[in-house]
């Protein structure tokens, strides 16, 4: 039973660009939300996406986006990147209201701004 | 969200228990206490997770205070494979429909294991 996946693992960038990544979630569930950790820090939450549609969103800007598709898998775009946007982004994945059911995580996408 | 306070830092020796702190004073009556641990280069992961009464688990055991304002994760016998950051997660029930709740990670608490 595969769990959530992520890719790529790592990836460098410069200033201005944009990203996409991609996450993969559990086997069975519907739900993927999307976090930041900088580094020596917590993940912060990004949004959540169910139903193919952004149902939470944290403290982002707009440059931050994502999706979801037919099959539960996710992606999240980073629009004119930032050096801050340099940090380890984590796809999270779990089942429609299931309220304190675990959330599983991937081990996460490296982006590094130069 | 409530706010948490846990220490920066705990030291444990291999097959000893640990028992890491959390202080969660605005906790409210519907929040569930949420632990979730994060080893070196992985994504966190779910240990446990309690309302009121103490919990027992494979991985660990919960304890709550009976106020509810601070909570006790206890690793029976910890072993070098227990070297992660520990987070304390209160969490009130998703208002939205559908989905999940959010996760709010503080900074937890690192933990290292001496053999």
């Amino acid at each position: 039973d595969a769990g959530v996946t992520q890719s790529p693992t790592h990836l460098i960038k410069t200033r201005g660009q944009q990203v996409t990544l991609r996450c993969s979630p559990k086997s069975g569930h519907d739900t993927v939300s999307w976090y930041q950790q900088a580094l020596g820090q917590g993940p912060q939450f990004i949004f959540q996406y169910y139903e193919e549609e952004e149902r939470q969103r944290g403290n982002f800007p707009d440059r931050f986006s994502g999706h979801q598709f037919p099959n539960y898998s996710s992606e999240l775009n980073v629009n004119a990147l930032l050096l801050g946007d340099s940090a380890l982004y984590l796809c999270a994945s779990s089942l429609r209201d299931s309220y304190n059911q675990p959330q599983h995580f991937g081990d996460g996408t490296r982006l590094s701004i130069l | 969200d409530a706010k948490t306070t846990q220490p920066n830092s705990m030291e444990s020796n291999e097959e000893e228990p640990v028992h890491l702190p959390c202080n969660h004073s605005t906790i409210s009556g519907t929040d569930y206490i949420h632990w979730y641990r994060q080893l070196p280069s992985q994504g966190p992961e779910y240990v446990i997770h309690g309302l009121t009464s103490n919990v027992n688990n494979r991985m660990a055991s919960l304890a709550i205070a009976e106020d509810r304002k601070s909570s006790t994760l206890i690793l029976h016998r910890a072993t070098l494979r227990d070297a992660a950051v520990y987070y304390c997660i209160p969490t009130p029930p998703t208002e939205i429909q559908g989905g999940s709740e959010k996760l709010v990670f503080g900074k937890g608490t690192k933990l290292t294991v001496n053999p």
